[in-house]
């Protein structure tokens, strides 16, 4: 079974460009994360998707940050204009069941952006 | 609110034992456990629900007490293959809670 697959694995920008992240999550898995993890930390949630909606987008900083999930399977996480306080490792999840409070979630290798 | 772990490093030896706290100020319905190695991605090892139920791996154990709303994980006779970050994520006091990661554990074993 492919595991969740994110790219690119590695970006450098410089500040105020644009970037994008992709996800395609595990087959059938109708919740995906998107996480931001900086150095030393723990990952923390920027939204959840259950299918093609967004439950919980309350940490996602909208001015700068947008995402989508169109037909509920593959998803794109975007950055306009990147600051340099974003440079970080973007990960993505995606878990089998709805409620994030029982269920595994499956983590991609994350991307890890370097803004300069 | 973030949960709190502790130590935040440990250095074993091979063979020797070690247990990795967290700890949460609010009231819990689940507490997960995910290891992550350099550069990887984090890795499910575990979840405890309320109540008793687990869901997990056979070789690590973990313990989980409601009232003072803290778990343990337990690695026993540690391995090589068992350093990386430990990651503990609640999940607040109903089957539709957030799941909050702590700041992580760093756990080196030497030969």
């Amino acid at each position: 079974e492919a595991g969740v697959v994110q790219s690119p694995r590695y970006k450098i920008i410089e500040k105020k460009q644009p970037v994008a992240f992709w996800c395609n999550p595990i087959s059938g898995h109708n919740t995906l994360y998107w996480y931001l993890q900086n150095l030393g930390q723990g990952p923390e949630l920027l939204i959840r998707y259950e299918n093609e909606e967004a439950v919980d987008d309350s940490q996602l900083p909208k001015d700068r940050f947008s995402a989508e999930r169109l037909k509920g399977v593959d998803s794109t996480l975007k950055i306009q204009p990147a600051e340099l306080g974003d440079s970080a490792v973007y990960l993505c999840a995606s878990s089998l069941g709805l409620a994030e409070s029982y269920n595994e979630q499956f983590f991609g290798p994350g991307t890890r952006l370097t803004v300069l | 609110q973030q949960p709190v772990q502790s130590p935040q490093a440990v250095i074993l030896r091979e063979g020797e034992d070690a247990v990795i706290n967290c700890s949460s100020s609010k009231a819990l319905y689940s507490v997960h456990w995910y290891r992550q190695k350099h550069g990887e991605a984090p890795v499910f090892l575990m979840i405890l629900l309320k109540g008793g139920e687990q869901k997990g791996h056979e070789k690590i154990s973990a313990s989980f007490n409601e009232k003072k709303q803290q778990s343990s994980l337990y690695l026993t006779a540690s391995q090589l293959s068992y350093s990386g970050t430990y990651f503990c994520g609640t999940a607040g006091s109903s089957n539709t809670g957030k799941l909050i990661f702590g700041q992580g554990t760093t756990l080196q074993v030497k030969p």
